[in-house]
């Protein structure tokens, strides 16, 4: 089956730092993913998306790297700042266009 | 605010009980998700409308759980019977109709069940 995997890590980093956020999944069909932030008590909030025609997009701070040959995907976030402390989900679109999350990451950001 | 909008916010209930969640979606979005969420996973699928007509459902869904979206706005969510293992963020999302565009999610419903 479908499977989008971050096995719950968590990731420190300083302030003003870059953060490498990474992700496997499994469904070699799938044509489109996207990087959520949920905040604690919060819904998950769209970050970035990527199509599979593509292999990186850029947003304001953040880009996304798509990998298809090992079926990778990572999330940059530039200049790491404390509001960026949250757990980020990769997501696929699986069948009948629902998203398939992974268990997501922690990232912490030290001031 | 016109983004999605999920009440209440939080329910505590007694086991056994039934009860019903809300999800605004997004005034343009045809498609609607109700999402699961536990603490330290990431959100599970449970059931998608397109407009007012069923789509999908999860092998989540239990018998207990049915959602509806009966003028192909807002959706409702109930749970019967509840029991404890119901305990989790219920999610709402909403999307454009097409291919492949981004799910705006709502705040979520926090349930417990005690």
């Amino acid at each position: 089956g479908e499977s989008v995997g971050l096995h719950l890590p968590t990731l420190s980093v300083q302030e003003g730092d870059n953060s490498i956020i990474n992700c496997a999944y499994s469904n070699s069909a799938s044509d489109y993913f996207i990087w959520y932030k949920q905040e604690s008590g919060k819904g998950p909030q769209f970050i970035i998306d990527i199509r599979s025609n593509m292999d990186k997009r850029q947003g304001q701070r953040v880009t996304v790297l798509l990998n298809k040959t090992v079926k990778h995907l990572s999330l940059q976030i530039a200049a790491t700042q404390p509001g960026d402390s949250a757990v980020y989900f990769c997501a696929e679109k699986g069948d009948g266009n629902k998203l398939v999350f992974g268990a997501g990451t922690i990232l912490r950001v030290k001031s | 605010d016109t983004g999605v909008s999920q009440n209440p916010r939080h329910k505590i209930t007694k086991r056994g009980q039934n009860v019903t969640f809300r999800c605004d979606p997004i005034s343009e979005h045809n498609r609607l998700y109700w999402y699961r969420q536990t603490l330290g996973q990431g959100p599970e699928f449970l059931t998608y409308f397109q407009n007012e007509a069923q789509l999908e459902k999860s092998r989540l869904l239990s018998d207990r759980f049915s959602a509806e979206r009966p003028k192909g706005s807002f959706s409702t969510l109930e749970i019967q019977r509840t029991e404890q293992g119901d305990s989790a963020m219920y999610l709402c999302a909403s999307r454009e109709a097409g291919g492949n565009t981004e799910a705006f999610f709502g705040q979520g419903t926090r349930l417990t069940v005690v």
